[in-house]
């Protein structure tokens, strides 16, 4: 067990449709990161979250968007969802930006299936 | 831009016999850190081992190991020992301090008795 909790473990939806995931770090840990892993595009990052604030992103879509709350949960919001939106998305946390062991520690990942 | 290479889609070992991913890299920094993940059937990616760049010694986790060549951008995994439970698909990846993982396409590896 990682510490990272991700909810739901599993989502099928329609297309066009909206849905939220969501992520809670380790206890401690600052940064947040979403990851999306499908079979054609592999692992790629998509956004990060550094207490609150938003630090980098990557090859996220504009219909997603994401947040980092003061409790530090992130969430994830795909909008007007697409078949090739399906995929497995994962959360990950590190302690902060720069530092600590840099390791970050994946979530189980929510298992996103648009039909 | 970064990025990181995994040549072999799948590989495969008997038990108790040694096997080596490779994973090369392409960076113009002199600071990052290279990792390897493990993912078995149920998606759980799991940190394997970790290298820190500045660091000569090749880094090692019970019957994992690295083989870090800085200069030529290589970093291979070597499994000594396979169990069954070593098989799954392996990801290289890269990063600098505090920014995020890139990941290769990964290797799959089987492990028969």
């Amino acid at each position: 067990d990682s510490g990272v909790t991700q909810t739901p473990k599993h989502l099928i939806t329609a297309t066009g449709q909206r849905v939220t995931l969501r992520c809670s770090p380790r206890s401690g840990d600052l940064s947040v990161y979403w990851y999306q892993q499908s079979l054609d595009q592999g692992l790629q990052f998509l956004i990060q979250y550094y207490n609150g604030e938003e630090r980098a992103k990557g090859n996220i879509l504009e219909r997603f968007s994401a947040q980092q709350f003061p409790d530090l949960h992130s969430e994830l919001n795909l909008s007007s969802l697409e078949l090739g939106d399906s995929a497995l998305y994962f959360c990950a946390s590190s302690v902060g930006a720069g530092q600590g062991t840099h390791e970050q520690f994946f979530g189980p990942g929510t298992r996103l299936t648009v039909l | 831009a970064q990025t990181v290479t995994q040549s072999q889609p799948e590989m495969s070992v008997q038990e108790a016999e040694t096997v080596t991913l490779s994973c090369t890299y392409d960076t113009s920094e002199s600071d990052y850190y290279l990792f390897w993940y493990k993912q078995p059937p149920s998606r759980q990616m799991i940190l394997v081992i970790r290298q820190e760049a500045y660091k000569q010694q090749n880094a090692t986790e019970n019957r994992f190991s690295v083989n870090f060549q800085k200069a030529a951008k290589s970093f291979s995994l070597k499994i000594s020992d396979s169990q069954l439970g070593d098989a799954a698909m392996y990801f290289c990846a890269y990063s600098q301090a505090g920014t995020a993982l890139i990941f290769g396409k990964g290797t799959t590896l089987s492990v028969s008795s």
